[in-house]
Formats: C-alpha cells, sequence, structure tokens
C-alpha cells in the first residue's frame, strides 16, 4: 500500500501568513493527489485534485503543486476561516490519506 | 444539489457486524464517472478511506480490513451499503459516505485518478458492550 506522510504535522500561524504544508507519497503516484480541508465537527471539503486543481467555489489563495512523491499546499494569506487541519490523499492505487496538517492561532 | 446521507446504529457491541447505509440524492449510482467511498475518523484521530464501489460495481477496499469489509450498491434505491463483521472497540469512530468523482479518460467506469467532491455529515458509530 503506498503511505502517505505530511509536515509538519501542525504548525501555529496568524492572518496574512503565508502558510505551506508538505505531502509525500512512499513510491511515485503522479499527480494523483488531493487536498482537504476538515474543521471541528464538520465533514472534510474538497480543495484541490490531482494536485493542482482547485475545486469549484475553493478562494484562489490556495494552491497546490507537485508530481511523483513531494507535493505541497500554500495557503498564500491566511484567513480566519482557513484554521483547520488539512489532508493530502492519494488515488493512484486504492485511496490512502496523510495523518494532517494541524492549523492553528499564533 | 447532490447530498449523501449516512444511517446506521449509534451503538455496536463487540464481535457484532455493522451494516451502514449511504443514500445519495442529485446524481445516479449508474453515472459513469461516479462512486461512492466510505471513509471513518476515530476520536481525535486522521481520516481512514475504507472501500469504495464504482458505477461500474468495481470494488476496492482498505488492505488491512479488507477481510471484514464489504460494500454493494442498490442503484435503484441510491443507495450503498457497508457491511463490516466482528466490530471491536477500536472501530469506535464517525463514519462518513462521500462521492467520488473519476477524471482522466475513463473506460468502464474505471479512472485513473478520483478524489471525493462531496461528503455526506456523517454518522457516528460507538462499539462498546
Amino acid at each position: 500500500d503506498i503511505q502517505m506522510t505530511q509536515s509538519p504535522s501542525s504548525l501555529s500561524a496568524s492572518v496574512g501568513d503565508r502558510v505551506t504544508i508538505t505531502c509525500r507519497a512512499s513510491q511515485s503516484i503522479s499527480s494523483y493527489l488531493n487536498w482537504y480541508q476538515q474543521k471541528p465537527g464538520k465533514a472534510p471539503k474538497l480543495l484541490i485534485y490531482t494536485a493542482s486543481t482547485l475545486q469549484v467555489g475553493v478562494p484562489s489563495r490556495f494552491s497546490g503543486s507537485g508530481s511523483g512523491t513531494d507535493f505541497t499546499l500554500t495557503i498564500s494569506s491566511l484567513q480566519p476561516e482557513d484554521f483547520a487541519t488539512y489532508y493530502c490523499q492519494q488515488s493512484y492505487n486504492t485511496l490512502t490519506f496523510g495523518p494532517g496538517t494541524k492549523v492553528d492561532v499564533k | 444539489q447532490v447530498t449523501l446521507k449516512e444511517s446506521g446504529p449509534v451503538l455496536v457491541k463487540p464481535t457484532e457486524t455493522l451494516t451502514l447505509t449511504c443514500t445519495v440524492s442529485g446524481f445516479s449510482l449508474s453515472n459513469a464517472r461516479m462512486g461512492v467511498s466510505w471513509i471513518r475518523q476515530p476520536p481525535g484521530k486522521a481520516l481512514e478511506w475504507l472501500a469504495h464501489i464504482i458505477s461500474n460495481d468495481g470494488k476496492s477496499y482498505r488492505t488491512s480490513l479488507k477481510s471484514r469489509l464489504t460494500i454493494s450498491k442498490d442503484t435503484s434505491k441510491s443507495q450503498v451499503v457497508l457491511i463490516m463483521t466482528n466490530m471491536d472497540p477500536v472501530d469506535t469512530a464517525t463514519y462518513y459516505c462521500a462521492r467520488i468523482m473519476g477524471g482522466g479518460d475513463c473506460y468502464s467506469g474505471l479512472c485513473p485518478y478520483y478524489s471525493m467532491d462531496v461528503w455526506g455529515k456523517g454518522t457516528t458509530v460507538t462499539v462498546s458492550s
């Protein structure tokens, strides 16, 4: 099975900060990488699919990049509603989520 | 409007079998690019994909739970059912169903990649005697 790791596991940031989260796959997954945002008590929300394609309705401050084994999610200017946990997920071979990165208030 | 709703027992006893139903609306389970996944999240922990079923009735399971899981669909009822046998307290979690959307060049319901674009609200299952 393909294993996913994320770093950092948590980070503290302020509104307006640029935030970058890294996701790594245990083998090449081409660009078959999705990013989700989850707020406490809520279902996850798809942000980005195929590594860099923004889901409809997602603000343009979110962006994704990468291919192969290394991927990043960037929030260009953190907004109050962006404090949440972010998960990457591969679909190259079945489906696997990363362990998550919690973004909280500094 | 696409919606998914999970239903099932709130409490199950250890060794019992859990049956969860996902009822969908706003799309058809026969749509070539679409299917349904089940995902769970133990309290305070990360998301775990469990299984999915796609339009051609193809099924895929989490390797570590494959012997305990069965997924099926009833297209006429717009329902997907997940059965998990031999429940244990470690299976206590919120269980979500989500629509999976296939992308790229799809053939016979198989697509090169999938994303989970619409989720249900989840249902909490506790395993305790």
